[in-house]
Order: C-alpha cells, then structure tokens, then sequence
C-alpha cells in the first residue's frame, strides 16, 4: 500500500557492465514512466508503460537502453553496456489514467554510478 | 531536453519570508505542475493547475499560470526552514493528434534556501 518503491537504490559499475533497475508502482497504477536526472538537472522522459505495453520510447538515448513491464505491475530498466555518462538518478513515477487522478508519484530513485 | 527555463536558479531567504519562483514553457500544454525534491530523494508532488485555470492554492502554496505568456509562478508564504529543496515545474504538453497521457517535461529547477 505505500508508494512507488525502487532497488537497488544505489548502484555502483563498472565502465561496460550491465546493470538492470527495478520499480515497483504503486498497486493498480495503470501508467508508468521512467525518467532520467542528471545532477543538476531536471528529470527526463525516457519511456512509459500503460499496462504491459510500452506506448512510448521516445527518450531512450540509445539501444544499449530497454526495459520492461512484462506483466503490467513491476518493470525494470536495463542498460547494457553501461558507459559514464549513464551516471545519473533513474526515477520511477507511476499514476492512474483516470481524470483528475493524473498525479505522478514519484520513487526515490536509482542512483548509478558507472566507473 | 527540457522544456521550461526556471527562475532564479538559485534563492537564498529568511524563514517567514515569501519565495516566489518562475516558469516558463514552450508548447501549448495540459497543466503544469511543481515538485518538490530534498536533496538525495525523489519528486514530491506539490500542486497541479490545468490550462483553463489561472490561479490555484493549496496551503501556503499559492500557483499563477498564464498561458498567454506560457509562463507560471509558485509562491510559497511564510517560508520555513523544511521549505528547503529544489523546486521543478513540469509541464504535460498537448500532443498534436494524440491523446496526452501525461509525460512531463520539467524544467531545470530552482534551488531554494530558507534559513532559520
């Protein structure tokens, strides 16, 4: 019953390694969203879930980026092939598609370092 | 890329001063929210104001917007210490043809100090 939960909550690799990121929404949030933060920055879009289905991928950067929500609750963010400039927080939201319901509650967040 | 530009980048108050922040955007949108994050941890939500609103409060919060302008402003009345963070406005844009389903675009954040 409590909110948007993320492991591991910090995650430390090395250059070329790959490294797979968890969300748990919460409970019946049909739509889900990954974001990327980069210190100092506000968070980018990177891809959304409604349900299973992953209706936009626009903000992946690259291909060495995939993720998955195969049964429509948790999903995971894997990056291959991890680079530095992958350093940054990975925030989770998930919300309700139901009109006024819109608000997008936030994890606390993967912080990744790549060596 | 991000779509709204903050400012001031960086404010430096007294607690029970006010802390006016501003945003402005780009594209036609939906609403526009604020956030609020401490440091090290995730985006809290603090208010939403749709695009046929012009004014909204919550608390000590209180939102403009002005689409004709594309721009918005969060004020925050008689500041404490907690009130401490970054603040981001976040705007859910129309999407030509589509119907939105709420991706934000945030902008870049403005640090907010209060000291006791």
């Amino acid at each position: 019953g409590a909110g948007v939960s993320q492991s591991p909550r910090y995650k430390v690799a090395k250059r070329g390694q790959d490294v797979a990121l968890r969300c748990d929404p919460i409970s019946g949030h049909v739509s889900l969203f990954w974001y990327q933060q980069a210190l100092g920055q506000g968070p980018e879009f990177l891809t959304y879930f409604q349900n299973e289905a992953q209706l936009d991928k626009s903000g992946l950067p690259s291909d060495r980026f995939f993720a998955e929500r195969p049964e429509g609750s948790v999903s995971t963010l894997k990056i291959q092939r991890t680079q530095q400039e992958d350093s940054a927080v990975y925030l989770c939201a998930s919300s309700s598609l139901l009109r006024g319901k819109e608000t997008q509650y936030f994890g606390p967040g993967t912080r990744l370092l790549v060596l | 890329s991000q779509q709204g530009e903050e400012d001031p980048q960086a404010l430096s108050i007294q607690e029970g001063e006010n802390a006016t922040m501003n945003c402005s955007y780009k594209t036609s949108i939906n609403n526009l929210q604020w956030y609020r994050q401490n440091s090290g941890r995730g985006l809290v939500h603090l208010i939403l104001i749709r695009s046929n609103e012009r004014e909204k409060h919550s608390g000590r919060l209180r939102v403009t917007l002005d689409t004709s302008k594309k721009s918005s402003s969060l004020l925050i009345t008689a500041s404490r210490a907690a009130d401490t963070a970054s603040y981001f406005c976040a705007t859910e844009n129309v999407w030509a043809g589509g119907t939105s389903y709420g991706k934000l675009t945030f902008g870049q954040g403005t640090i907010l100090t209060v000291h006791p």
